[in-house]
């Protein structure tokens, strides 16, 4: 079946320092979104990515989706603490289904 | 604003008992998920309904465990002869269509014991 993958598991940054975390796909994606969840709290929607190659901007977050729609990027510019949490990437089937697969998340432990 | 809300937050239960729990989308939205997480893991997608009809189950949805929306409002999920493997926060989300952004609820943390 359909299988979503993200990478790192966990990142530990110094405040200040830029993030990443990266998203794959083993199918061609309609659609890609991606979510925060805080220490303790539910997913919370961030972004949808819909078109292949598409960048899409919110202050310090940039989110990449790839040329082939199977691969997208989270990149946290300059982190702060309040970017604390575990970010999932998670993307619906090209066929025409209401579930969403999800990653297994990467956490980001930000240090002051 | 009244987002997706869950009953109860919390419960915990005997290995064999019978639990349910209850989800009230946004009101507006007519589909509606029901999603499973354990520690460490994203969101494990169970069901989803779109108005009343359940149009997709998991495999991971075992003959233990049922869903409904008999009105096409509140759902409600019920887990049948309990087992400790079930421990696990379970989530509801609701969206206007299927490709619409899902709006979580605090979710459902069940302990069986």
């Amino acid at each position: 079946g359909q299988q979503v993958m993200q990478i790192p598991q966990y990142q530990h940054v110094q405040e200040g320092e830029d993030f990443t975390t990266y998203c794959n796909s083993s199918t061609t994606l309609s659609n890609i979104q991606w979510y925060k969840q805080r220490p303790g709290g539910h997913p919370v929607f961030l972004i949808q990515l819909v078109k292949s190659g598409e960048v899409k901007k919110q202050k310090r977050l940039t989110f990449q989706f790839g040329e082939a729609k199977k691969n997208s990027s989270l990149h946290i510019t300059a982190t702060q603490t309040t970017d604390v949490g575990t970010y999932f990437c998670a993307g619906h089937g090209s066929s025409n289904t209401g579930k969403l697969i999800f990653g297994q998340g990467t956490t980001l432990q930000v240090k002051p | 604003d009244t987002g997706v809300s869950q009953n109860p937050r919390h419960k915990i239960t005997k290995r064999g008992q019978n639990v349910t729990f209850r989800c009230d989308p946004i009101s507006e939205h007519n589909r509606l998920y029901w999603y499973r997480q354990t520690l460490g893991q994203g969101p494990e997608f169970l069901t989803y309904f779109q108005n009343e009809a359940q149009l997709e189950k998991s495999r991971l949805l075992s003959d233990r465990f049922s869903a409904e929306r008999p009105k096409g409002s509140f759902s409600t999920l019920e887990i049948q002869r309990t087992e400790q493997g079930d421990s696990a926060m379970y989530l509801c989300a609701s969206s206007l269509n299927y490709k619409n952004i899902q709006y979580f609820g605090a979710g459902t943390r069940l302990s069986v014991l």
